[in-house]
């Protein structure tokens, strides 16, 4: 499917485990975001990535760790979950050959129990 | 430190009544960018427009329109005859400097609530 899809969707996990959520692109955009969602803060810049193996840190990058092997593929992975983690997570890309518009995936919704 | 606010944190309006959304903004850079998303229930993220900083023409989309003014820091969003498909929240968000590619900080939101 042509996009940007997330995966899983919905996920339970607890305490200090450690949880990777995916994202992956079709449209081979250079730059992918993730930012997490929580009520009262609006969406959060977590990480970036301007291609494969170049990341840089956004507003909220504690406890997460990034990485970019391909194009395509932006995971994150929370190495030790904490319960302020519980969030609903969403990947973009962005088109900086064209709209400059960020296209947002589904979300995964995290709950840390 | 770039910052944006959304100050209405919830709007109800009944079917066909104009809205407006307001969205101040703080920078510092003389180039920037704003923009507005919808979020409808669903959940997506729906990117609705993009703004430089160097163009403050108000721009028309059917029933959607946008005022960016430089005087007040403000890029307002106003939905004309709203309908119920209009509820979502909705949220302003900035991007400064011209590096090409845009790190979004986002407003908190309005929740926009149309009823019949």
């Amino acid at each position: 499917d042509a996009g940007i899809t997330q995966s899983p969707r919905y996920k339970i996990t607890e305490t200090g485990r450690q949880v990777t959520l995916m994202c992956h692109q079709t449209w081979s955009h250079s730059y992918m975001f993730w930012y997490r969602q929580d009520l009262g803060h609006g969406l959060r810049l977590i990480y970036y990535s301007a291609a494969a193996d170049i990341t840089d840190k956004g507003e909220v990058p504690d406890g997460y760790v990034v990485s970019r092997s391909k194009t395509e593929n932006f995971p994150l992975t929370l190495e030790s979950a904490t319960r302020s983690q519980t969030s609903v997570y969403f990947c973009a890309s962005e088109d900086v050959q064209g709209s400059y518009e960020q296209y947002f995936g589904p979300g995964t919704r995290l709950t840390v129990t | 430190a770039q910052k944006v606010t959304q100050a209405q944190t919830e709007i109800s309006v009944v079917e066909k009544e104009d809205v407006t959304l307001d969205c101040v903004y703080e920078t510092r850079d003389t180039t920037y960018y704003l923009f507005w998303y919808k979020q409808p229930p669903s959940g997506e993220l729906v990117f609705l427009i993009r703004r430089n900083s160097f163009d403050e023409q108000n721009e028309i989309s059917g029933r959607y329109s946008w005022n960016f003014q430089k005087s007040t820091s403000s890029f307002n969003f106003t939905i004309t005859a709203s309908q119920v498909v209009d509820s979502a929240v909705y949220f302003c968000a900035l991007s400064e400097g011209d590096s090409g590619y845009s790190t979004l900080t986002f407003g908190k939101g309005t929740m926009l609530l149309v009823s019949p």
